[in-house]
């Protein structure tokens, strides 16, 4: 199973709105709703920003949200700040045959 | 506080053996579902393993037949047996446990790193 396709990198100034996309195919992104994402600053272990496509764990900003259309998830961050710089992973769960957690390539957020 | 704590990587020979250790505390390994992730040096996460409440465990192609995922419901530990490493498999090890329903990870440890060289 292929890694999940991101871009590597995507860039903004401090209050603007930023999107990251996350394609997958009809069998994984397209298939199931539970395409999570996870935050990574330098040095530090994942966090965990999105899960089911939209739904934001407690403590996590409102800044953060999710989406998905067909076999595209995407991850939006508005107002965006400093600390937002980070590495960013999207991750489908899929079961052809047995269960995979397939995570994206990962996209490089900088803030200009 | 709900926490997990790897341990057990290292440096070792191409070929060797070495087995990672997860141990958990505040919630219980039988009712939760944990996963191995790997980061290799400069490049992204990438999905190992996976054991269910259940006992059932299931892996990514690039490890099938050379790791072992099980746990030790008695310690609240789960392990990570590695066999046959090769040197695509250095990298950081993190265990993580699984959301409940969602197929997602909220709690990671803080990675053990498993180097192998000759």
């Amino acid at each position: 199973q292929s890694a999940l396709t991101q871009p590597a990198s995507v860039s903004g100034s401090p209050g603007q709105s930023i999107t990251i996309s996350c394609t997958g195919t009809s069998t994984d992104v397209g298939a199931y709703n539970y395409v999570s994402w996870y935050q990574q600053h330098p040095g530090k272990v994942p966090k965990l920003i999105i899960y089911e496509v939209s739904n934001r764990p407690s403590g996590v900003s409102n800044r953060f949200s999710g989406s998905k259309s067909g076999n595209t998830a995407s991850l939006s961050i508005s107002g965006l700040q400093a600390e937002d710089e980070a590495d960013y992973y999207c991750n489908s769960y899929t079961t052809s045959s047995t269960p995979k957690y397939i995570f994206g390539t990962g996209t490089k957020v900088t803030v200009l | 506080e709900v926490q997990l704590v790897e341990s057990g990587g290292g440096l070792v020979q191409p070929g060797g053996s070495l087995r990672l250790s997860c141990v958990v505390s505040g919630f219980t390994v039988s009712s939760n579902y944990i996963i191995w992730v790997r980061q290799a040096p400069g490049k992204g996460l990438e999905w190992v393993s996976v054991i269910y409440s259940g006992g059932n465990s299931y892996y990514a192609d690039s490890v099938k037949g050379r790791f072992t995922f099980s746990r030790d419901t008695s310690k609240n530990t789960l392990s990570l047996q590695m066999n046959s490493l090769r040197g695509d498999d250095t990298a950081v090890y993190y265990c993580a446990r699984g959301l409940y329903g969602a197929y997602a990870f909220d709690i990671w440890g803080q990675g053990t790193m498993v180097s192998v060289s000759s």
